[in-house]
């Protein structure tokens, strides 16, 4: 079965500190990978995601990723956290599209990140 | 454009009853995919209606179940509740259902079965 993991529950970093989230997905196929983050609150939305094409993927707020194909991964990164940043992150990728679906993420367990001002 | 909107928000149960929650998607999306959230499982896919036909489905009992209507809106219910069944439940709606699409969640509805 599909499985997507990540490395670490807990960052907590300084402001201005750089930020790097592992993630790992077991998908050996087409992937089309996620990564969602959940301000204190708030509902999840969508920081990036990966269907095809360039490897190196940016998203909103100055977050990118990498997906690198033989290592299974896409490690989330930011050159300068904000305290504004502190929240939880998911990554995630799409499940199969059995029926046309692409409704089915598969979640990592989340990173909870914790800036201190 | 109004979000994912889910209700109730937050609701009490007790076990071996039955609930029904409620999702209103964003106005022109026709899929909506129901999670579960727990600290223990993380989220996990539940199912996904488009067009009023379930097109995928997750491993969770027939307890769970749902339905989506003819303007969308989507509802999913669970029978004979258990203590296990307390968790976040989230509603996320797509446009088209097609690849590529952005998948936007709602707030969720916290469920407690005491």
């Amino acid at each position: 079965a599909q499985s997507v993991s990540q490395h670490n529950h807990h960052v907590i970093l300084s402001e201005a500190a750089s930020l790097e989230l592992g993630c790992n997905y077991s998908y050996g196929g087409t992937v089309n990978l996620f990564w969602y983050v959940q301000y204190p609150g708030q509902h999840l939305q969508l920081l990036l995601k990966y269907f095809s094409g360039d490897p190196l993927v940016k998203g909103i707020k100055g977050f990118e990723a990498e997906f690198i194909k033989s290592k299974f991964s896409f490690n989330l990164r930011k050159p300068s956290v904000q305290w504004s940043d502190t929240a939880e992150y998911f990554c995630a990728e799409l499940g199969d599209h059995y029926g046309g679906s692409q409704g089915n993420l598969i979640f990592g367990k989340g990173t909870k990140l914790s800036v201190k001002p | 454009k109004a979000g994912v909107t889910q209700t109730p928000r937050y609701l009490i149960k007790t076990r071996g009853q039955q609930v029904t929650l409620s999702c209103s998607p964003i106005s022109g999306h026709r899929s909506v995919s129901w999670y579960q959230q727990t600290p223990g499982q993380g989220l996990q896919f539940l199912f996904e209606y488009f067009s009023e036909t379930q097109r995928n489905k997750g491993n969770f009992p027939g307890r769970f179940s749902g339905r989506q209507f003819s303007n969308s809106r989507s509802e999913m219910n669970v029978s004979t509740l258990e203590l296990g069944d307390s968790a976040l439940y989230l509603c996320a709606s797509s446009g088209a259902g097609t690849l590529g699409d952005t998948i936007y969640f709602g707030e969720g509805s916290w469920l407690t079965v005491v």
